[in-house]
């Protein structure tokens, strides 16, 4: 099985600052997903980045997937307080199949 | 679109009972994705489904869990019997294939087994 491991698994921050969430495996992915899930709901696709080295931006969100293609990250600038949540990133093995991180759990307080 | 559809919405049952979901994925979309989320293993794929054809079960736990689709419109998952550790969040996505890779995720059921 090709673990995927995001860190932190908890961050707690104050509107305005910026911050970055990790997800990094041993092996290759041929692409990478980021959802973000909210409470009594199911994960909303955020992302998919395929290209090694790729950066992609949505508005406030930056994501980069590692030259290698077995680690990305998700920087999130001027943070506000909608961005909370549940963030998890997704490798897929063929098609269609997703294995997902524990999750990122992100508070952005007033 | 109504996005996708899950019933019921929460379910408390005794361990022994039968308890089926249910899911009605988008309409058009040809992929369907059976999910369980826990605490302890984040969210593991069960089964997945292409044009109603179960493609791969490598992630159903055991016998007591099955899955079936049959038409392009309905999917359920059952489990008989249940158990406590079944307890969980169970959640449906659909997917249009092709080249889209998006999955979009229904509202999720959960699942209570005493």
């Amino acid at each position: 099985t090709q673990l995927l491991e995001q860190s932190p698994q908890f961050l707690s921050i104050q509107e305005g600052e910026n911050l970055t969430v990790y997800c990094n495996s041993s092996s290759v992915f041929s692409s990478l997903q980021w959802y973000r899930q909210e409470p009594g709901e199911g994960p909303v696709l955020l992302v998919t980045v395929v290209t090694g080295g790729e950066v992609k931006k949505l508005k406030r969100l930056t994501f980069q997937f590692g030259d290698a293609r077995k680690d990305s990250s998700l920087h999130i600038t001027a943070a506000q307080p909608g961005d909370t949540g549940l963030y998890l990133c997704a490798g897929e093995h063929s098609w269609g199949k997703l294995q997902f991180g524990a999750g990122t759990q992100v508070v952005v307080t007033p | 679109d109504a996005g996708v559809i899950q019933s019921p919405r929460h379910e408390v049952t005794e361990m022994g009972q039968e308890v089926t979901l249910r899911c009605k994925p988008i309409s058009g979309h040809d992929y369907l994705f059976w999910y369980r989320q826990t605490m302890m293993r984040g969210l593991e794929l069960l089964i997945y489904f292409n044009n109603n054809v179960p493609i791969d079960d490598s992630g159903m736990p055991e016998d007591r869990f099955s899955a079936k689709m049959p038409n392009a419109s309905f999917s359920t998952l059952k489990i008989q019997p249940s158990e406590p550790r079944d307890s969980a969040v169970y959640f449906c996505a659909s997917s249009l294939g092709g080249s889209s890779y998006e999955q979009y995720f229904g509202p999720g059921t959960r699942l209570t087994v005493t």
